[in-house]
């Protein structure tokens, strides 16, 4: 079935890095834009940046643009998202979602926690 | 800066009701760029409208979505108890991809 897997979350220091992954599976991966979306604990979701189907594009949210870096490997189903000096409200479940009909987020895979914390 | 407002922050209804949720752009959206989402507690959200009045595949036709502009909404035409939840209206035709703040559709 259609399914996106995110990974690679867990507790980290303030400065440090992380690497997030999101597995695809079920449908042609490299046709679709990819998104990561993040939702802080008690909050609402917080759009952060897409990633064109074939890699040459990516944007971002004002608050990430320097500090994070999407990518994506085609061959692997897998989009990646690098964040450093990573920060107190960084702390949140990040969300990897497909870029569906018109690029809506069709598809979301079930998040992965971030907390940064010393 | 783009900002996309939800009102009313918390609905309190009942299953049966009929639940009216506002979207208003500080800027003119493209129809073919709005969608709403649905997220319930420790959930990821689910797609319930695009195009500003599309259903996503398997969404209930009590959902419905309307509007252009700067103003649209989203309409349950019944509420079930399943559809008490957060909603979010999103706007997807430029970065930021911005969210609204979301709404509460609560139990009365």
């Amino acid at each position: 079935q259609v399914q996106l897997v995110e990974s690679g979350g867990g507790v980290v220091q303030p400065g440090r890095s992380l690497r997030l992954s999101c597995a695809a599976s079920g449908f042609s991966f490299s046709t679709y834009p990819m998104h990561w979306v993040r939702q802080a604990p008690g909050k609402g979701l917080e759009w952060m940046t897409v990633i064109s189907y074939d890699g040459n594009n990516q944007y971002y949210a004002d608050s990430v643009k320097d500090r994070f870096t999407i990518s994506r490997d085609n061959s692997k189903n897998t989009v990646y998202l690098q964040v450093n000096s990573l920060r107190a409200e960084d702390t949140a479940v990040y969300f990897c979602a497909r870029g569906g009909d018109r690029d809506a987020l069709d598809i979301w895979g079930q998040g992965t926690m971030v907390t940064v914390s010393s | 800066e783009f900002v996309l407002t939800q009102s009313p922050g918390t609905l309190s209804l009942s299953p049966g009701e009929r639940a009216t949720l506002s979207c208003r752009a500080s800027q003119s959206v493209s129809s073919s760029y709005l969608g709403w989402y649905q997220q319930k507690p420790g959930q990821a959200p689910r797609l319930l409208i695009y195009g500003t009045s599309s259903r996503a595949p398997g969404i209930p036709d009590r959902f419905s979505g309307s509007g252009s502009g700067t103003d649209f909404t989203l309409t349950i035409s019944r509420l079930d108890p399943e559809d008490f939840a957060v909603y979010y209206c999103q706007q997807y035709g430029w970065s930021p991809r911005a969210f609204g703040q979301g709404t509460k559709v609560e139990i009365k």
